[in-house]
């Protein structure tokens, strides 16, 4: 079964800066899907982005785009331009018919 | 679509007493998974159903635990004889898809149980 990392359980950015949340997975498959779900604080768990591995080009949507290196299983999310509503809980999830999450970085954002 | 639902949002309940939550998946979506959550960590899979077959369960899911979505639409999770280490939050979630692992997941807003 794959394993999933979030190294930084907190980061902080200031208001309109640019912020890079990490993650790490480890899987024996070839082919998975990766997310990235945002929590806000007792909010549901919304969607941020999505990666096919088999695809090379990295995932944008809007301000958010990933980082994705297959060969270093590395799988960062990074935030453009920063905004008040883009604190919460992020997680990084790994899906090859298990899906796993990693432990969450919490995002503050800061005016 | 008002996409994943799920009733009641909070749950207080005394040790031992038995729980049912509920979970309204998006319609036409022919899978449902339950995760439980516990404070500053990530979801972890319970179960997970592709239309009306629970096709796979977790050893998280002990055997006071038990799932049904008997007409492939919502299902119900219900845990017997709560204990206080069952307080967690319990997600739904669910998704389109011909091959599990392939989809993915929208989730519901949760069912926050705590056992006194």
């Amino acid at each position: 079964a794959q394993t999933v990392t979030q190294s930084q359980p907190e980061m902080s950015v200031q208001e309109a800066e640019t912020v890079t949340l990490s993650c790490t997975y480890d899987t024996s498959e070839s082919d998975y899907y990766l997310f990235w779900y945002k929590q806000p604080p007792s909010r549901q768990m919304i969607l941020v982005i999505r990666q096919e591995a088999y695809k090379q080009q990295n995932a944008t949507e809007n301000r958010f785009s990933v980082n994705f290196q297959k060969a270093a299983k590395s799988f960062s999310l990074k935030i453009s331009d920063s905004q008040l509503g883009d604190a919460a809980m992020y997680f990084c999830a790994c899906n090859n018919n298990d899906m796993r999450f990693g432990a969450g970085t919490r995002l503050t954002v800061k005016p | 679509d008002t996409g994943v639902s799920q009733d009641p949002r909070h749950k207080i309940t005394k040790r031992g007493q038995n729980v049912t939550f509920r979970c309204d998946p998006i319609s036409e979506h022919n899978r449902l998974y339950w995760y439980r959550q516990t404070l500053g960590q990530g979801p972890e899979f319970l179960t997970y159903f592709q239309n009306e077959a629970q096709l796979e369960k977790s050893r998280l899911l002990s055997d006071r635990f038990s799932a049904e979505r008997p007409k492939g639409s919502f299902s119900t999770l219900e845990i017997q004889r709560t204990e206080q280490g069952d307080s967690a939050m319990y997600l739904c979630a669910s998704s389109f898809g011909l091959a599990r692992g392939t989809d993915t997941q929208y989730f519901g807003p949760g069912t926050r149980l705590t056992v006194l």
